[in-house]
């Protein structure tokens, strides 16, 4: 069993619609929580960062951590096709190395 | 305010052969960590770089290794080049604080290409 799980997809919603992501996890040390969004070809970027437990919230996009469930989750609203892309969960415990799930690509259609 | 930058960008080798890739760091970040991406995966830790030294690294054989220079850029190896080897390379650097919350910040990847 993988440290992280995330949903393959693909994920089709239409222009407007919110998008809602998640990951599990199994390793309770985790503590820092990431979503990155990567492009084909390109490099994931970071879109939102958490420490422990809670709700963070930063323009369109929303992050939950709940980690008595071990689940994290990230909203984005009012979807745009440039929202087209692979979404990435990823978490850390205190030291440097990040722990990634596999991915979930969202096709947002105009 | 450059990000971090790599290179090259694609890399053609056979097996057995030898690579190197190369990554500068964004601007004031002296640490460098290495992940693999292989096709429809997430990203797997390989090392990270702090102080010229080695400070941690995943579950990756001796056959990968690295180097960073005193400039903070840094180098990753990989001899003996396997067909599974063929992935995505990414470069993440950051700058190391006393607090914890330490940002990673990824370039865009070398794709190599084992044939």
């Amino acid at each position: 069993q993988k440290e992280v799980e995330q949903d393959p997809g693909p994920l089709s919603v239409p222009e407007g619609a919110i998008v809602s992501l998640n990951c599990t996890y199994s390793n309770s040390a985790f503590q820092y929580f990431m979503w990155y969004r990567q492009y084909s070809r390109k490099g994931p970027e970071l879109l939102m960062y958490t420490y422990s437990s809670g709700n963070k919230e930063d323009g369109r996009f929303t992050a939950q951590v709940d980690k008595s469930s071990k689940y994290i989750s990230l909203f984005i609203r009012d979807s745009q096709p440039s929202d087209s892309a692979t979404y990435l969960c990823a978490m850390r415990a205190a030291g440097n190395k990040l722990t990634f799930g596999g991915g979930t690509r969202v096709l947002v259609k105009p | 305010d450059a990000g971090v930058t790599q290179s090259p960008t694609h890399l053609i080798k056979t097996r057995g052969q030898q690579v190197t890739l190369r990554c500068s760091p964004k601007s004031g970040h002296d640490t460098v960590s290495w992940y693999q991406q292989a096709l429809g995966q997430g990203p797997q830790f390989i090392f990270q770089y702090y102080e010229e030294e080695e400070r941690q690294r995943g579950n990756f054989p001796d056959r990968f290794s690295g180097h960073q220079f005193p400039n903070y850029s840094s180098e990753l190896n990989v001899n003996a080049l396997l067909l599974g080897d063929s992935a995505l390379y990414l470069c993440a650097s950051s700058r190391k604080t006393t607090a914890t919350n330490e940002k990673l910040f990824f370039g865009s990847g070398t794709q190599l290409s084992v044939l």
